[in-house]
């Protein structure tokens, strides 16, 4: 079974823009989270969709926002970016509530 | 809320060697889940044992096992035999069961580093 992939792996962008990461589930995963990794806040949670519904979402400003398909599919997406969103955005995707979650290789944004 | 704490920002061993990684987490809870992930260079996040709450026994995974301790909020893994491909950044990390769906809480990290 293919793993959880994450597109694009690197990207750079300018101040005031806006991105769109997107994350493919392993097959069969309704539950896809996104996470934010910095060296100064570690690891934070920032939203989580099950069956195209957010059903969880962390301490983050309305900037971040994100959707999920019907295929499980999910994009997250920062507008207006600011130096700060530098970081590298990890998507995990579950079966369900019970079951472990998987990560994939993350997304490396850098705001400049 | 929930926080989780990893009190060593960095460990090292030397190899065939076990070394014990330290958690502590707070919570009001009493049903949840624990989880160490291990974060090679290459960053892909990988999970490596997970403890349900409920359960008393101690999990394990071949080379890995923890000592949960509920009451005093404790969670440590122990690796033993290391080997030099278990050098990397683990992370301890706490999903309660109570409505909270798939939310990962996550410690600080310890690297570690394994001696040839």
């Amino acid at each position: 079974k293919a793993g959880v992939t994450q597109t694009p792996r690197y990207l750079i962008k300018t101040r005031g823009q806006q991105v769109t990461l997107s994350c493919s589930p392993i097959s069969g995963h309704r539950s896809v989270s996104w996470y934010q990794q910095t060296p100064g806040q570690g690891l934070q949670f920032l939203f989580e969709y099950f069956s195209e519904t957010q059903r969880n979402k962390g301490n983050f400003p309305g900037r971040f926002s994100g959707r999920q398909f019907s295929n499980s599919r999910s994009e997250m997406n920062v507008s207006t970016l600011e130096l700060g969103d530098s970081a590298l955005y990890l998507c995990a995707s579950s079966l369900t509530e019970t079951y472990e979650q998987y990560f994939g290789p993350g997304t490396r944004l850098t705001v400049t | 809320a929930q926080t989780v704490t990893q009190s060593q920002p960095e460990m090292s061993v030397q190899e065939a060697e076990t070394v014990t990684l330290s958690c502590t987490y707070d919570t009001s809870e009493s049903d949840y889940y624990l989880f160490w992930y291990k974060q090679p260079p290459s960053r892909q996040m990988i999970l490596v044992i997970r403890q349900e709450a409920y359960k008393q026994q101690n999990a394990t995974e071949n080379r890995f096992s923890v000592n949960f301790q509920k009451a005093a909020k404790s969670f440590s893994l122990k690796i033993s035999d290391s080997q030099l491909g278990d050098a990397a950044m683990y992370f301890c990390a706490y999903r309660g069961n109570n409505n909270a769906g798939n939310m990962l809480t996550f410690g600080g990290g310890t690297r570690l580093m394994v001696k040839p």
